[in-house]
């Protein structure tokens, strides 16, 4: 069956240090990945999509790499500040169903950036 | 703010009972997502409208239906409502259903406690 796992429910780290996170996946073929942040009792919010054919995507200090092959995703927070305290989402496009691009999301990751 | 409005912010209501919950999506935008967050379950795909047509269909119940309407707004009727229907509903809205382009945009969700 398909399945989205992230590393863990929880990560705490210290201010300053970088953060990664992991997202894996089986029985998908993803086209697209993406990454949101959820703050509690708010929406998510999406920060960043890498497709199959990209190794490496950055914005800020957010680092996104995606390994068709391991079928994992790493998501880094570079420099990490409590206001990056949040929980992490990934999302899969399985690429399946004509016209629809639903997304699987996995269960999230809380992060907690302790000053 | 991602520009998706959802209504009402809380919802509290007895078991039996039906209730709507409104969407409207960014300006501009289509495509029409809902889902259901539990603390137990995490983000599940219900259904995804687009210009107006149904798209998509993840885990919805028979209970539970949709629409959208010709100026795009789309409400989630839930109905014979259980305990376990309790839980934040989460909209959200794409320009379109192109795969590279699916980013979607959330609501804040509707807090719906079943008593």
């Amino acid at each position: 069956s398909q399945k989205i796992e992230q590393n863990s429910e929880a990560l705490n780290i210290q201010e300053g240090k970088t953060a990664t996170l992991t997202c894996n996946y089986t029985n998908y073929s993803p086209a697209y990945l993406q990454w949101y942040r959820q703050d509690p009792g708010r929406g998510p919010v999406f920060l960043l999509l890498i497709r199959e054919n990209e190794k490496e995507k950055r914005k800020e200090r957010l680092k996104v790499t995606f390994d068709t092959t391991l079928k994992q995703s790493l998501f880094h927070i570079t420099a990490s500040q409590p206001a990056d305290s949040a929980t992490y989402l990934c999302a899969l496009d399985d690429g399946s169903g004509a016209g629809s691009y639903q997304l699987t999301f996995g269960k999230g990751t809380k992060l907690s950036v302790i000053p | 703010d991602s520009g998706v409005t959802q209504t009402p912010k809380h919802l509290i209501t007895a078991t039996g009972q039906r209730v709507t919950l409104r969407c409207s999506p960014r300006s501009g935008d289509l495509s029409v997502y809902w889902y259901q967050q539990s603390l137990d379950q995490g983000l599940q795909f219900l259904i995804q409208y687009y210009n107006g047509e149904e798209r998509a269909k993840g885990n919805i119940l028979e209970r539970f239906s949709a629409q959208q309407f010709p100026d795009l707004h789309s409400e989630l009727n839930l109905s014979s409502l259980e305990l376990g229907d309790s839980a934040l509903y989460f909209c959200a809205s794409s320009v379109d259903p192109d795969r590279a382009k699916n980013i979607q945009y959330f609501g804040a969700g509707t807090r719906l406690s079943v008593l």
